[in-house]
C-alpha cells in the first residue's frame, strides 16, 4: 500500500525555538495532507489541511503563524512550530490520501513526531 | 457534527481471551467507518474499514460490522494474542478527507 514517512520521530527542543516537521507520501502524489495533533490519554484533533500551492485551512482554535505549514510540492508538506513552548509538546501526525483507482477512502498515515520542549 | 466515542480503557486481557471494543458514533450523512491500530512507538496503521451499512470489515482475526441502526462499530476478536497489545482507534470520515478519531483505547494482553 501507499507510504507516508514523517521525519523526525522524534525531537526535543528549547523553548524559544522552532521546529520543522516533514511529512512525504513516498509513491504516491498528495495534493492535500492533513496535520494532526494528539495530546496524552487523547484522541487525534485535526489542526489544519495542507493543500499544494496553495495556503493551509486551519482548524478553529488552530494558530496559523505558531503552526506555519507549508506544501510546497506533491509529495511534501512541511509543519514548523515556531517558537516553541513546553505546552507545545505533544505527538504531531500527518496523512494523505491516494486517490489513484476509483472510490478510495483509505488515508495513510505517518508515524508522527513526538515533540518534547523543554 | 460528526463525532467517534468510544469505550475508555485500559483494557487488559489474558492471552486467547475475547475482545470486544465498542465505538459509537454520529455523523452527517454515510460515513465510512475505520479501526486504526498504533503500536508502541509507530504511527497510526489501517486495522479496518467498511464504507456501507452492514458491511462487515475483518483483518488478522478482528472484525467490526457497519451498524445504521444502531450507530455502531464494534471491534471484536475472538482469541487475542500478546502481539495485539496497542492502541486502538476508531475513526469515521464522511468524505474520505478530514477523520475524526474517538479517544483511542489502549489494550494490554499478558501471557
Amino acid at each position: 500500500g501507499a507510504v507516508v514517512s514523517q521525519h523526525p520521530s522524534w525531537v526535543i527542543c528549547k523553548s524559544g525555538t522552532s521546529v520543522k516537521i516533514e511529512c512525504r507520501s513516498l509513491d504516491f502524489q498528495a495534493t492535500t495532507m492533513f496535520w494532526y495533533r494528539q495530546f496524552p490519554k487523547q484522541s487525534l484533533m485535526l489542526m489544519a489541511t495542507s493543500n499544494e500551492g496553495s495556503k493551509a485551512t486551519y482548524e478553529q482554535g488552530v494558530e496559523k503563524d505558531k503552526f506555519l505549514i507549508n506544501h510546497a510540492s506533491l509529495t511534501l508538506s512541511t509543519l514548523t512550530v515556531t517558537s516553541a513552548h513546553p505546552e507545545d509538546s505533544s505527538f504531531y501526525i500527518c496523512s494523505a490520501r491516494d486517490l489513484r483507482g476509483p472510490g478510495n477512502t483509505e488515508a495513510f498515515f505517518g508515524q508522527g513526531t513526538r515533540l518534547t520542549v523543554v | 457534527g460528526n463525532s467517534v466515542t468510544q469505550m475508555e480503557g485500559p483494557v487488559t486481557l489474558s492471552e486467547e481471551a475475547f475482545l470486544t471494543i465498542n465505538c459509537t458514533y454520529t455523523a452527517t450523512g454515510y460515513p465510512s467507518l475505520f479501526w486504526y491500530v498504533q503500536y508502541p512507538g509507530e504511527g497510526l496503521q489501517l486495522l479496518l474499514k467498511a464504507t456501507k451499512a452492514d458491511d462487515k470489515g475483518s483483518n488478522k482475526g478482528f472484525e467490526a460490522t457497519y451498524r445504521k441502526e444502531t450507530t455502531s462499530f464494534h471491534l471484536e476478536k475472538g482469541s487475542v494474542q500478546v502481539s495485539d497489545s496497542a492502541v486502538y482507534f476508531c475513526a469515521l470520515t464522511p468524505t474520505g478527507n478530514q477523520f475524526y478519531f474517538g479517544t483511542g483505547t489502549s489494550l494490554t494482553v499478558i501471557p
